[in-house]
């Protein structure tokens, strides 16, 4: 079955850029769907910041999209998130997933805590 | 402010029948058929339930079943069970501005 791992930074300094990737296991990201990313603050509703076809056409969250930056690496089966210039209310819990197209999130990794602080 | 809008608590008993509403607007529920929703329960990952409205993924109990009507979605829970309290998030395309997705603020399921 599919599986998807977080990994990455745990804390963040302001002013920085969060990066974070996402290893698929089970399923070869080339062969379709799309693949994003959705965050969670603390306490908090989700949040959905973008995603990215197989083939490279990204969709952002329009909030969000002078900041981000998805993009996959196939040979190594993952996608990657980069949000530059974060602040405290970046702040949240990133998760990546597998979009089965219309935004819907079929697979999900358990998600990792992102605390933006100096 | 979330751009779907989610009562924030919702509660049933054991056996009961329970509705979540989500109501967006033309542009997102009302505009595709592209509505989902996820469980989610404390300190995990949230789950999808349904999709395309009224579609259950494999593997999903046929208590869960959605429905749209104008610019609302619903979820209904039938025959409501403990391990149904959870939070639940209605989602949904919008082409507003740029394609994207739009997330309702949640609500949560008391089982009494």
């Amino acid at each position: 079955q599919v599986q998807l791992q977080e990994s990455g930074p745990g804390q963040v300094k302001p002013s920085e850029t969060l990066s974070l990737t996402c290893a698929v296991s089970g399923y070869s990201i080339s062969s379709g769907y799309y693949w994003g990313w959705i965050r969670q603050p603390p306490g908090k509703g989700l949040e959905w910041i973008g995603s990215m076809y197989h083939s490279g056409s990204t969709y952002y969250n329009p909030s969000l999209k002078s900041r981000v930056t998805i993009s996959v690496d196939t040979s190594k089966n993952q996608f990657s998130l980069k949000l530059n210039s974060v602040t405290a209310a970046d702040t949240a819990v990133y998760y990546c997933a597998r979009d089965r197209g219309g935004g819907c999130s079929d697979c999900w990794g358990q998600g990792t805590l992102v605390t933006v602080s100096s | 402010q979330s751009a779907l809008t989610q009562p924030a608590s919702v509660s049933g008993s054991p056996g009961q029948s329970i509705t979540i509403s989500c109501t967006g607007t033309s542009s997102d529920v009302g505009g595709y058929n592209y509505v989902s929703w996820y469980q989610q329960h404390p300190g995990k990952a949230p789950k999808l339930m349904i999709y395309d409205v009224s579609d259950r993924p494999s593997g999903v109990s046929n208590r869960f079943s959605g429905s749209k009507s104008g610019n609302t979605a619903s979820l209904t829970i039938s025959g409501l069970q403990a391990e149904d309290e959870a939070d639940y998030y209605c989602g949904s395309y919008t082409s507003s501005s740029t394609p994207h997705v739009v997330f309702g603020g949640g609500t949560k399921l008391t089982v009494l």
